[in-house]
């Protein structure tokens, strides 16, 4: 059965550094997400992408942040000068139209 | 910004009993969505709604549509052991999903 790959499994970064969240979504599918979930809390949108373009993004997402779809099959989250509180899981997603797929999530811990 | 309510936050039932969430929204959803969680893992679709008042199934779940379009709840019947987990109602609002505040399920033998 396809499914969203996340990669890594879990990050360790040092406050202040750029990190690099990998994601190959289902290979038919047009839309893409990115989400993320503090510990313990509900899981909350960051960004849309469809045709090559963010098509929504929330206040979660401000200029640290910016998404690419590099090479038709890999969709990236960049975080480019990560801080503490952005320590989370990120969970990818991806759909046709209205059922959204999640992947296994990166857990990225900022120290 | 919108917000989804769940209730009850958490529950701990035993095995074989029926289980009942909700989820409620002072915002208008045109389809609305649940997932399962388990920890450490991603969010896992179950059920999907896309019209008021449906009601649809899936194995031992049922899930309903509300007919304002503002709520909608979960059933699960006769719960086993492998149904504990997070459940998240999430309600799709043009390009993106709203998740819900969770219910938190812990099923004995």
């Amino acid at each position: 059965e396809p499914e969203v790959t996340q990669t890594p499994s879990h990050q360790v970064t040092q406050m202040g550094q750029e990190v690099i969240l990998r994601c190959v979504p289902i290979s038919n599918h047009l839309y893409f997400y990115w989400y993320r979930q503090i510990l313990g809390q509900k899981v909350e949108f960051l960004v849309s992408f469809y045709n090559n373009e963010i098509s929504e993004k929330s206040e979660i997402f401000d200029d640290q942040f910016s998404v690419e779809r590099p090479d038709g099959s890999n969709f990236t989250l960049k975080i480019r000068s990560t801080k503490l509180e952005d320590s989370a899981m990120y969970f990818c997603a991806s759909t046709m139209n209205t059922e959204a797929f999640f992947g296994q999530g990166t857990r990225l811990t900022v120290v | 910004g919108q917000q989804l309510n769940q209730s009850p936050q958490s529950m701990f039932i035993q095995e074989g009993e029926d289980v009942s969430m909700n989820c409620t929204s002072s915002s208008i959803f045109n389809t609305w969505l649940w997932y399962k969680q388990d920890p450490g893992e991603g969010p896992v679709l179950l059920i999907a709604l896309y019209k008021a008042g449906e009601l649809t199934s899936n194995g031992r779940l049922t899930a309903q549509f509300g007919i304002t379009r503002k709520d909608s709840f979960l059933n699960i019947s006769a719960s086993i052991p492998s149904d504990v987990g997070i459940y998240f109602c999430a309600g799709q609002m043009s390009d993106k999903l709203i998740f819900g505040t969770g219910t938190r399920l812990q099923v004995f033998p």
